[in-house]
């Protein structure tokens, strides 16, 4: 049974500091794995999407990496602001598994001004 | 881009009532829904696999009396918690797949339902 950890649960920086979240998944047979975010109450708003042959996906201060055989993905936010905070999802897909998406607890960032 | 709507975006029902909450794909077809839960403060979980003209798929330990899905159409699915309890009481969120191109998954805005 597929499983997905995100580390840590929390984390609060200052303004200014770059950060690293860390996801990490049980069954390497992934189709995609995707990061999200997700405000307080709201629904959920996809930040980047990597496919299981890819590496890396790049977008503005967000990047994400891809270790498929270890299980292991990052996101790397440069340069942080207040506006950052939020919940932050990471989730696989499973081949043949129609694109349901298995979902990790979330970190919950705070950006401190 | 693509959007899925939701509604009613939150609402407030007595004990015993039952409820009914819609997945629209506003600009594409959606073959395939989702719907998922998520309790305060911790991740999404998925109920159920919702299919165009047929039966949803239930993951383990949704109870699928209670958590009626119909998908009549390629662009409503609809979620009815039954007999609602107080411990019914989640954000409840779908997600649609657009059956064109790369299969990308759109989620919606979500709804609140609180259950006095």
């Amino acid at each position: 049974k597929q499983e997905v950890t995100q580390i840590p649960a929390a984390l609060s920086v200052p303004e200014g500091e770059n950060l690293v979240l860390n996801c990490s998944f049980t069954d390497s047979a992934i189709y995609n794995l995707q990061w999200f975010r997700q405000d307080p109450g709201k629904g959920l708003t996809s930040l980047l999407l990597i496919q299981s042959s890819q590496r890396e996906q790049t977008s503005g201060r967000l990047n994400a990496s891809l270790d498929k055989s270890s299980g292991r993905s990052t996101l790397y936010i440069a340069a942080s602001q207040p506006g950052d905070s939020a919940t932050y999802l990471c989730a696989v897909s499973i081949y043949n598994q129609g694109g349901k998406l298995i979902f990790g607890q979330g970190t919950e960032l705070s950006v401190k001004p | 881009g693509a959007v899925v709507s939701q509604h009613p975006s939150w609402v407030i029902c007595k004990s015993g009532t039952s409820v009914k909450i819609e997945c629209r794909s506003l600009d594409f077809q959606a073959t395939t829904m989702f719907w998922y839960r998520q309790f305060p403060k911790q991740s999404l979980m998925l109920m159920a696999t919702s299919n165009e003209g047929s039966k949803a798929t239930y993951e383990q330990g949704v109870e699928k009396d209670k958590f009626l899905i119909n998908h009549a159409s390629l662009t409503l699915s609809t979620l009815t918690v039954t007999s609602a309890h107080p411990e019914d009481s989640s954000f409840y969120i779908c997600s649609a797949r657009d059956g064109a191109g790369i299969n990308t998954i759109y989620f919606g805005e979500g709804s609140w339902l609180t259950v006095v």
